[in-house]
């Protein structure tokens, strides 16, 4: 079936640094939603992406749609200590009038003071 | 803001007993979820519901499982004879999807951690 893959599984990063984690799809996807979840927490929607080549932005994070539809990436800038947690990326498949969440595997963000 | 709520945080079985692990969504959502999330890795999708019955299963939701909406508030997700792989955080989620999916938002429970002894 249908899968996303996420990369990298774990980030470390130095506060104030850069980075972005990636999902990537074999096939086109109708949409993307981005999760975070802080350590012992649950998760907690950040953003939907439908449209291709799509970018929003809150604040320091950046989020993308490739043009095909089978990718999408999140950039967070000047990254700090309240980063922490795992981001997923999650497909909403439909099927009719229904759908089920698909999440990926997860990047793991570490942020070092 | 509204929020899902789930009790208990934690619940300890032995193996073989019934469990069920209760959920109120947001009010005027339509839609419910359980997600299950074994320590570590990644949020797995168990049953979506709507208008008292399930719309969607993975495969992980076999005859152990069942979902219910007894009332107007609660969702519940009942699990026949546990066993020790059912040990995990169990989410639920609620959303107010109308059938555009680009409103579709889903908020999650703080989860119940279930152990199996």
């Amino acid at each position: 079936g249908q899968q996303v893959m996420q990369i990298p599984q774990y980030q470390h990063v130095q506060e104030g640094e850069d980075f972005t984690t990636y999902c990537n799809s074999s096939t086109t996807l109708s949409n993307i939603q981005w999760y975070k979840q802080r350590p012992g927490g649950h998760p907690v929607f950040l953003i939907q992406l439908v449209k291709s080549g799509e970018v929003k932005k809150q604040k320091r994070l950046t989020f993308q749609f490739g043009e095909a539809k089978k990718n999408s990436s999140l950039h967070i800038t000047a990254t700090q200590t309240t980063d922490v947690g795992t981001y997923f990326c999650a497909q909403y498949m439909t099927t009719d009038s229904w759908g089920k969440f698909q999440f990926g595997a997860g990047t793991q963000v570490v942020v070092t003071p | 803001e509204p929020e899902v709520t789930q009790t208990p945080s934690h619940q300890v079985t032995q193996m073989g007993q019934e469990v069920i692990l209760r959920c109120v969504p947001i009010s005027n959502h339509l839609y419910f979820y359980w997600y299950r999330q074994i320590l570590g890795q990644k949020v797995e999708f168990l049953v979506s519901f709507y208008n008292n019955e399930i719309s969607e299963k993975s495969e992980i939701f076999d005859d152990q499982f069942s979902v219910e909406r007894p009332d107007g508030s609660n969702f519940t997700l009942k699990i026949r004879s546990t066993k020790l792989e059912d040990s995990a955080m169990y989410f639920c989620a609620s959303s107010a999807r109308l059938l555009d999916s680009s409103k579709n938002i889903q908020y999650f429970g703080a989860g119940t951690r279930l152990s199996v002894l």
